[in-house]
């Protein structure tokens, strides 16, 4: 079954300084994304950054980029240069090509939360 | 601007009572889904619909149903048989491409339910 695994319940980060926040996946299908979203304390789910499987480059935007290795099936999340405004949970999410065929739900991991001090 | 819209922001529930969450997107999109959070958790696929006039059951459907008469509307009714509807709802909606796996979900601002 599909699953996503966040190992780290909770992160601190002092301010301008890089982070990584972990994410391991399980899937058979070759052909899946993986999502990264943050949510502030307000509530909102703000989407951050997308891998393909296929994707021969690891994905950037802007400050976020995502250090993806398919042989060990993580796709851990890289901020960096911190600032207060990252302070947030942020949920790693899947969706394989057989979820795509039932509904193209996202799978979610249970979060970490970032903590950046000044 | 585009977006989806959560109404209310909070909302309180007397036992017994049916209470509806509402729903709203000017994306366009196809495809919109209800997922419940509770706390230090992820989140839970509650309903999902692709198409207007068909809904399908996610993970945690019982104790809820949900309506699709528009294609901008997907309202969520939590029902008294929902025995422990606290929580954080969260609306979202994406397109539907064929074959494509990379769609991401664009969430509404959510509503947070309390019992009585």
């Amino acid at each position: 079954a599909q699953k996503i695994t966040q190992t780290q319940p909770g992160m601190f980060v002092q301010e301008k300084e890089a982070v990584t926040l972990d994410c391991t996946y399980d899937t058979s299908d070759p052909s899946y994304g993986l999502f990264w979203y943050k949510q502030p304390s307000s509530g909102e789910m703000i989407f951050l950054i997308y891998q393909g499987s296929y994707d021969q480059q690891n994905a950037t935007e802007g400050r976020y980029s995502l250090n993806f290795q398919k042989a060990r099936k993580s796709a851990n999340l890289v901020i960096s240069a911190s600032q207060l405004g990252d302070s947030a949970m942020y949920f790693c999410a899947m969706r394989d090509y057989m979820i795509y065929n039932q509904g193209g739900k996202l799978i979610f991991g249970q979060g970490t939360e970032l903590s950046v001090k000044p | 601007d585009g977006g989806i819209t959560q109404s209310p922001k909070y909302l309180f529930r007397k036992e017994g009572q049916n209470v509806t969450l509402s729903c709203e997107q000017n994306l366009n999109h196809d495809a919109m889904y209800w997922y419940r959070q509770d706390p230090g958790q992820g989140l839970r696929l509650i309903y999902y619909s692709q198409i207007v006039n068909d809904f399908q059951k996610g993970d945690i459907a019982e104790g809820y149903s949900v309506s699709r008469e528009k294609k901008e509307s997907f309202p969520l009714t939590v029902t008294s048989a929902q025995k422990n509807p606290t929580a954080f709802y969260l609306c979202a909606s994406s397109m539907v491409l064929v074959r494509s796996v990379g769609q991401p979900q664009h969430f509404g601002d959510g509503t947070r339910l309390s019992i009585l």
